[in-house]
């Protein structure tokens, strides 16, 4: 069972839009969430994170919201730039696990000229 | 540093032979996991190590599989006998597991096909 899914398997937007990329999780012990970049052969990057004591953090263009009464947490991307094309990962993890980290199955962004 | 290192990046074997998967960590930190990325179900965790000692082996998906690390620099994921569907990318990663949360940092993987 996905603990941490992520519907859409790809993404596409134009540069300089919004991008919003989505993911949904069923454990309620789940507290601090994070997004993962990954590159083609390259190993995933962490991207920002967020404590479910918060629902809002921002760094630079990227922002994630976090809904906890609905589960979901969403990463925006403001304005979106040709070097974020990537796929996203959406990870979670619970208190006192240190960075054992439930991941949902990525996004696949493309950035359009 | 050089971050976590894995080797080899890639790896082509028949059905059947035995795979080693190696990874050395970032100094100093204290928890080790490695993950496994297919298309079907992402980057699934299959073992994690806190100071040398596996925690949690729940994710390892059948005996074929075993993980050790005998030291704080080192660690091995081996397959034996290897199938074509254990084909995948394999990740190690590391932690410096402080008492809050932080983030996991990968190595670059190792693309194993088995044919």
């Amino acid at each position: 069972d996905q603990q941490v899914k992520q519907n859409s398997p790809s993404l596409s937007v134009q540069e300089g839009r919004i991008s919003i990329l989505n993911c949904d999780y069923t454990n309620s012990m789940f507290d601090y969430f994070l997004w993962y970049k990954k590159y083609p052969a390259e190993g995933p990057t962490f991207l920002i994170s967020i404590s479910s004591i918060k629902d809002k953090n921002e760094d630079g263009r990227f922002t994630v919201f976090l809904n906890k009464s609905a589960k979901h947490l969403s990463l925006h991307i403001v304005p979106s730039q040709p070097g974020d094309s990537a796929v996203y990962f959406c990870a979670a993890s619970v208190a006192g696990t240190a960075s054992k980290l439930t991941f949902g199955t990525g996004t696949r962004l493309q950035v359009t000229l | 540093d050089a971050g976590v290192i894995q080797s080899p990046r890639h790896e082509v074997t028949e059905m059947g032979q035995e795979v080693t998967l190696r990874c050395k960590p970032i100094s100093g930190h204290d928890y080790l996991f490695w993950y496994r990325q297919t298309m079907m179900r992402g980057l699934e965790l299959l073992i994690y190590f806190n100071n040398n000692v596996p925690i949690d082996d729940s994710g390892m998906p059948e005996d074929r599989f075993s993980a050790k690390m005998p030291n704080a620099s080192f660690s091995t994921l081996k397959i034996q006998p290897s199938e074509p569907r254990d084909s995948a990318v394999y990740f190690c990663a590391s932690s410096p597991g402080r008492l809050m949360n932080t983030e996991a940092f990968f190595g670059q993987g190792t693309r194993l096909t088995v044919v």
